[in-house]
């Protein structure tokens, strides 16, 4: 049984680029959440998607964006990056009643 | 709104010592509690949970007790091994924001066991 897939694993981009990273859920699972970590911090919640829709969001500008697919796999769009978007990016999954997050590895985004 | 506080680190114990590692909480409602562990390079691991108080979350030999009265949720282990040493992330969900609702996570403390 795959667990939660992301990808690219590393990704540099300049300022002022757009990015997209992928998300795989783990099987059977139907909500996909995001979160930045940056250095030496712990996880921030940036939104969840369930049944293709943003269902809870966190303090974080309109410059991210998300989409979830029908197959519940799901993509984070960051527009116009700053410097301060260096961060790795993790991506969970979990199902209905079942109140467990499960985690990808994760996208480290470098952006110079 | 909520939050979660862990003790400051890094924390360097030798194999086979008694692990403690704070986290205390703040929420308006019932929050449900969770230690995550996130190995060098790897993304987060769920450790153990609670969902309400006095539960016992317990996991590979480490524990954490839902204290409602100290707003606590200690992770503790009996006997560390190098194997154990990650970087340790408390975290909590509030269920008023519905099933699988956002995690807040604490800033985490690395824990480092020399052999």
């Amino acid at each position: 049984d795959a667990g939660v897939t992301q990808s690219p694993t590393h990704l540099i981009k300049t300022r002022g680029q757009q990015v997209t990273l992928r998300c795989s859920p783990k099987s059977g699972h139907d909500t996909v959440s995001w979160y930045q970590q940056a250095l030496g911090q712990g996880p921030q919640f940036i939104f969840q998607y369930y049944e293709e829709e943003e269902r809870q969001r966190g303090n974080f500008p309109d410059r991210f964006s998300g989409h979830q697919f029908p197959n519940y796999s799901s993509e984070l769009n960051v527009n116009a990056l700053l410097l301060g978007d260096s961060a790795l990016y993790l991506c969970a999954s979990s199902w209905g009643p079942v109140n467990e997050q499960y985690f990808g590895p994760g996208t480290r985004l470098t952006v110079t | 709104g909520n939050s979660v506080t862990q003790m400051e680190g890094p924390v360097t114990l030798s194999e086979e010592a008694f692990l403690t590692i704070n986290c205390t909480y703040t929420a308006t409602g019932y929050p449900s509690l969770f230690w995550y562990v996130q190995y060098p390079g790897e993304g987060l691991q769920l450790l153990l949970k609670a969902t309400k108080a006095d539960d016992k979350g317990s996991n590979k030999g480490f524990e954490a007790t839902y204290r409602k009265e100290t707003t606590s949720f200690h992770l503790e282990k009996g006997s560390v091994q190098v194997s154990d040493s990650a970087v340790y992330f408390c975290a909590l969900s509030d269920p008023q924001e519905g099933a699988n609702s956002k995690l807040t996570f604490g800033k985490g403390i690395t824990l480092s066991v020399r052999p």
